[in-house]
């Protein structure tokens, strides 16, 4: 079946521009997870979505940042007034997570966004 | 050092030796999981090996976790060249919370 999708796969935009990245999970899948990577590093958890309502949101390092999802579906992460530190490969994950226990995270391609 | 930390940083063998990878956390965990990740893109899911299990076999991967010592091990046995990626375990808080914690990774690098 599909997996996890995202876009654009690349996005290049100026310095104090908004952007908004695309995270199509995997059908039926009730968790969303939103990660960073920049560059040689490791992932850093943004924000976790079980159905549309978002838990955790303690990874999102600015009110800068921000994300919704709906339908229990597609969740966007919107990005205001983009700085160059936020440079880096953007992950969505999504998992099939019960009420009593978390089940394995899948990952999409990730979305490059690069702040001139 | 950070929880999820993986050790070599780095490792290049053979095609055909086996690569083991440890990875070393600090905070109790319900889960630890195991990614592969190539050109710095997708993550690939490996395994899953849960805080009662001390070993899980997939194919020519073998993962041990030691909850004592708060460390896990990836055996990848007669390497491949397409098996050359970046590893990654990526552990939870043991609370049941979601997110999950990376350590920057083992780059392996296969010789053929």
């Amino acid at each position: 079946g599909a997996g996890v999708s995202q876009s654009p796969s690349n996005k290049v935009t100026e310095k104090g521009k908004d952007v908004e990245l695309r995270c199509d999970p995997i059908s039926g899948h009730t968790a969303l997870y939103w990660y960073r990577q920049r560059l040689g590093q490791g992932l850093e958890f943004l924000i976790y979505f079980q159905g549309n309502s978002a838990p955790d949101k303690s990874g999102l390092p600015s009110d800068r940042f921000s994300a919704e999802r709906t339908g229990e579906s597609v969740s966007t992460l919107t990005i205001q007034r983009t700085q160059q530190e936020d440079s880096a490969v953007y992950l969505c994950a999504s998992s099939n997570r019960t009420f009593f226990r978390a089940d394995t995270q899948y990952f999409g391609p990730g979305t490059r966004l690069t702040v001139l | 050092s950070q929880q999820g930390e993986e050790d070599p940083q780095a490792l290049s063998i053979q095609e055909g030796e086996n690569a083991t990878m440890n990875c070393s956390y600090k905070t109790s965990i319900n889960n630890l999981q195991w990614y592969r990740q190539n050109s710095g893109r997708g993550l690939v899911h490996l395994i899953l090996i849960r805080s009662n299990e001390r070993e899980k076999h997939s194919g020519r991967l073998r993962v041990t976790l030691d909850t004592s010592k708060k460390s896990s091990s990836l055996l990848i046995t007669a390497s491949r060249a397409a098996d050359t990626a970046s590893y990654f375990c990526a552990t939870d808080d043991g609370f049941g919370n979601e997110k999950l914690t990376f350590g920057t990774g083992t780059r392996l690098t296969i010789i053929p």
